[in-house]
């Protein structure tokens, strides 16, 4: 069966960076694009970007351009999201998600970030 | 890119229906026959129920439709069950902004 499976929580200082991971299985992790998602606590979801397994190529919201980076280790099938220059703001919960057709159709547990000093 | 316009909360009683709305703009929700619902639970995962405006994914029972007209696309969730209560959520293609949510509405079975 399909299954995204997410690294655990993490607690960082402001500025520091964070790198989670999304391990696929269950289906061709070429064949699908990966999303992720933030939830910060108690608000809704805002996407961040998305990944393309297949070709490694991607595309992040305007908001986030400049300070996240997607990248994917196929040999692993296995999608990471580093985000750069923490700040309290970006304290939340990440989902990735498996694409098909236009919309997610299986989702990682999520991934609490805490950023505090 | 703004998000979508949904109501913050709706509620009802188990049997009712209610109907959650999201309103996008003319390059969005009216552009593209690829809106989607997610359903999410406290401290679990976004679930799809609906995508492509009408579509219902495989285990989703038909008590949730959608339609959609111009802009705004409504979900509508008949006989009401406690295990509906939860937030919800609409999300749209919008070309060169792939993918944008809605704020989120919360429902309440009371």
């Amino acid at each position: 069966q399909v299954q995204l499976v997410q690294s655990g929580a993490e607690v960082k200082k402001p500025g520091a960076s964070v790198k989670v991971s999304c391990k696929a299985s269950g289906y061709a992790f070429t064949g699908h694009y990966i999303h992720w998602v933030r939830q910060a606590p108690g608000q809704g979801l805002e996407w961040v970007g998305w990944i393309n397994p297949n070709s490694g190529g991607t595309d992040y919201a305007q908001k986030f351009q400049g300070w996240v980076t997607m990248t994917r280790d196929t040999s692993i099938t296995t999608a990471f999201l580093e985000v750069k220059r923490l700040s309290s703001d970006d304290t939340a919960v990440y989902y990735c998600g498996r694409l098909s057709g236009s919309y997610i159709d299986y989702w990682g547990q999520g991934t609490l970030v805490s950023v505090s000093s | 890119q703004s998000a979508l316009t949904q109501p913050r909360s709706v509620s009802g009683s188990p049997g009712q229906s209610v109907t959650i709305s999201c309103t996008g703009t003319s390059s969005d929700v009216d552009a593209y026959n690829s809106v989607s619902w997610y359903q999410q639970h406290p401290g679990r995962a976004p679930k799809a129920i609906i995508y492509d405006v009408t579509e219902r994914p495989s285990g989703v029972p038909d008590r949730f439709s959608v339609s959609k007209s111009g802009n705004t696309a409504s979900l509508t969730i008949s006989g009401l069950q406690a295990e509906d209560e939860a937030d919800y959520y609409c999300s749209s293609y919008a070309g060169t902004y792939p993918v944008i949510f809605g704020g989120g509405t919360k429902l309440t079975v009371l």
